[in-house]
């Protein structure tokens, strides 16, 4: 069975801290996976990544992806009190039909 | 208006209403997906239109009906819902269907609560 598997379920830090997320897969067919953050109701796109080991990077924000280990990581670097939300991945894969599997995500706050 | 927009927002039905959401696209995508969001579960996946023809319908009770009547329009009609029904409904839409690795970009989502 396909899955998404997000750790930890929640965190809380203070400004100025760096914090590691992550996300472990099972999917049939893996095209991609992709991260979003949700902050009040629509999740915005944060990173897609397909090949291993290539980092992509969006100020404080960066993201791995293992496709050995079946896993990525989302870096945040400087955490700022903006940047407390929920971080969702999600693995696109086939099996049948195309379809995107989400992880239930990471709640991330951070403190002043 | 940019992106993709629901309506309305929030929703409060009796088990005996029927109602609809409504999304609306703008940034000329040709799929667009329904997905559910309860509290403390991932976001599933409901119903995938592409090019306005149903792809995949992931084994959605039938008080769910969906209607796609052309690419950039998507509606939910929901019929003598249950209370477990309540959940944040979001829309989503892709350039191309998902496996093409395509970016989805999420609506504000509708707030349902069913009583």
């Amino acid at each position: 069975e396909d899955k998404v598997v997000q750790s930890p379920l929640s965190l809380v830090v203070h400004e100025g801290d760096t914090v590691t997320l992550n996300c472990s897969y099972e999917v049939t067919n893996f095209r991609s996976l992709l991260w979003y953050k949700q902050e009040k109701k629509a999740p915005t796109f944060l990173f897609m990544l397909t090949s291993s080991g290539i980092e992509k990077k969006s100020g404080r924000l960066s993201s791995i992806l293992d496709k050995k280990e079946l896993f990525s990581i989302l870096n945040i670097t400087a955490t700022q009190t903006g940047d407390s939300a929920v971080y969702l991945c999600a693995v696109e894969g086939f099996s049948g039909t195309y379809k995107y599997i989400f992880g239930t995500g990471t709640r991330l706050k951070v403190l002043a | 208006e940019t992106g993709v927009t629901q309506t309305p927002r929030h929703l409060v039905m009796g088990m005996t209403n029927k109602k609809s959401l409504k999304c609306e696209q703008h940034l000329g995508h040709n799929a667009m997906y329904w997905y559910k969001q309860s509290a403390k579960k991932p976001l599933e996946l409901m119903f995938v239109y592409n090019f306005k023809e149903q792809t995949e319908n992931n084994s959605v009770p039938s008080r769910f009906s969906p209607e796609c009547p052309n690419s950039s329009h998507l509606f939910l009609h929901l019929h003598t819902l249950q209370p477990e029904d309540s959940a944040l409904y979001l829309c989503a839409s892709s350039q191309a269907l998902a496996g093409a690795s395509e970016t989805q970009y999420f609506g504000p989502g509708t707030r349902l609560l069913v009583l």
